[in-house]
């Protein structure tokens, strides 16, 4: 059964702490794709990587890390940088080229109080 | 950066009526990408329609595309509640292929 898996579905943290979200495919997908919605937003696109040991900046990079050392993993690291970090995180992986469709994950709720 | 304008904002139809949805974008594009997102859950993708081509279908879903307007439209026909969602319209960043940028989405309502 292949997909992307995000964990965990709600994430709850104390203002000042650094937190990591997972994201795990089996799609053998190359690229991978970290996004930020707000409520009634869009995606808005933090990092992206397009194999592995390689990663770009998003749109909104600041305040965030990520690492790509396994395929398979793409963790994104929301850092106490991050002005406002409370939002629902969305993982994707590309199947195909360039501009071909992304798999989206079910998504990480963060709250930070 | 944003690409990709959904209109309108948001949509409510009763259940059975065609549901009819709007993109527009800024910059050249050699596809253009619709997909669907229920609260809160991850995006679906739903069609693909390539820049050399004008419609595209899929079931009840009907995608075109006019590159000289630079405008997409998805029509939903005879809508169900299921269908009940935000979409999304998505296009490569300008600065290469390796990215989707996408558009604020319209939120369909069905209303039984």
């Amino acid at each position: 059964d292949g997909g992307i898996t995000q964990s965990p579905k709600y994430l709850f943290r104390k203002e000042g702490q650094n937190v990591t979200l997972s994201c795990e495919q089996n799609l053998n997908h190359d690229a991978m794709y970290w996004y930020r919605q707000d409520p009634g937003q869009g995606l808005r696109l933090i990092y992206y990587s397009q194999i592995v040991n390689d990663f770009q900046k998003g749109d909104i990079a600041e305040g965030y890390s990520v690492s790509r050392e396994k395929k398979e993993s793409f963790p994104l690291t929301v850092t106490s940088a991050q002005k406002n970090p409370t939002a629902f995180y969305l993982c994707a992986s590309r199947s195909g080229g360039a501009g071909g469709e992304q798999y989206f994950g079910p998504g990480t709720r963060l709250t930070v109080t | 950066s944003q690409q990709g304008e959904e209109d309108p904002q948001a949509l409510s139809i009763q259940e059975g009526e065609n549901a009819t949805m709007n993109c527009s974008y800024k910059t050249s594009i050699n596809n253009l990408q619709w997909y669907r997102q229920n609260s809160g859950r991850g995006l679906v993708h739903l069609i693909l329609i390539r820049s050399n081509e004008r419609e595209k279908h899929s079931g009840r879903l009907r995608v075109t595309l006019d590159t000289s307007k630079k405008s997409s439209s998805l029509l939903i026909t005879a809508s169900r509640a299921a269908d009940t969602a935000s979409y999304f319209c998505a296009t490569p960043g300008k600065e290469g292929a390796q990215k989707l940028v996408f558009g604020q989405g319209t939120r369909l309502t069905i209303n039984p």
